[in-house]
């Protein structure tokens, strides 16, 4: 079935990059996605790719998919304080439009 | 900034009384949903509407019912909840069933 796993901690100190790993299983998935979520708050869209590209790149964030190996990072340059937060890992299979697949979040804490 | 409204944003409320959750948004997006989010793990699909139709029902109890009176309102009428309902309700909306979803805050609900 579908499943979408991405690691439960990553700590970084501030000012460098953040990179955060996730792999997925559908290999029909349309869209790709990072969700933060800070606490007490909704879920942001930070970014998203689509399927047939391979890097996206906006402002601090990079978007990294391997097609082949089923493998989306989000690398996070000069990492700040105000970065500390969930990133959920999320795709959009083919087969289920409407329904996004979460991973279980990467809580990402920040160290002076 | 969200672009999705939900309001409350907290709601307390005993095991037999009838409350509803709002949700708005005027981005003319015609794919709306519900979520339920429970402390530390990924967002559930509850429910999605489709151009003001019911689409999806994630096999969610009676006692949660869904009501969509236009395109830009998603209402989450709850009668009779259980303490395990007690979570955060993200509403999405999404210009299509298949493009990427924007949330909002949430209700953070507590059942008594």
């Amino acid at each position: 079935g579908e499943d979408v796993e991405q690691s439960l901690f990553l700590s970084v100190r501030e000012g460098d990059s953040s990179v955060i790993n996730c792999t997925y299983t559908d290999s029909s998935s349309t869209y790709l996605y990072w969700y933060k979520q800070e606490p007490g708050a909704g879920l942001q869209l930070l970014t998203y790719i689509f399927s047939n590209m391979d890097m996206k790149q906006d402002q601090r964030l990079t978007v990294l998919l391997n097609k082949k190996d089923k493998h989306l990072s989000l690398r996070i340059a000069d990492t700040q304080t105000g970065d500390s937060a969930i990133y959920f890992c999320a795709e959009s299979p083919d087969s289920s439009a409407s329904k996004i697949i979460f991973g279980s979040g990467t809580r990402l804490s920040i160290r002076p | 900034d969200t672009e999705v409204t939900q309001t409350p944003k907290h709601l307390v409320m005993g095991m037999t009384n009838k409350k509803s959750l709002k949700c708005e948004q005027h981005m003319g997006h015609r794919a709306m949903y519900w979520y339920k989010q429970k402390a530390k793990k990924p967002p559930e699909l509850m429910f999605v509407y489709s151009y003001e139709k019911l689409s999806i029902n994630e096999s969610v109890p009676s006692r949660f019912s869904p009501e969509c009176p236009n395109s830009s309102l998603l209402n989450l009428h709850l009668h009779a909840l259980q303490p395990e309902d007690s979570a955060l309700y993200l509403c999405a909306s999404s210009l299509a069933g298949d493009q990427p979803q924007h949330f909002g805050d949430g209700t953070r609900l507590s059942i008594l």
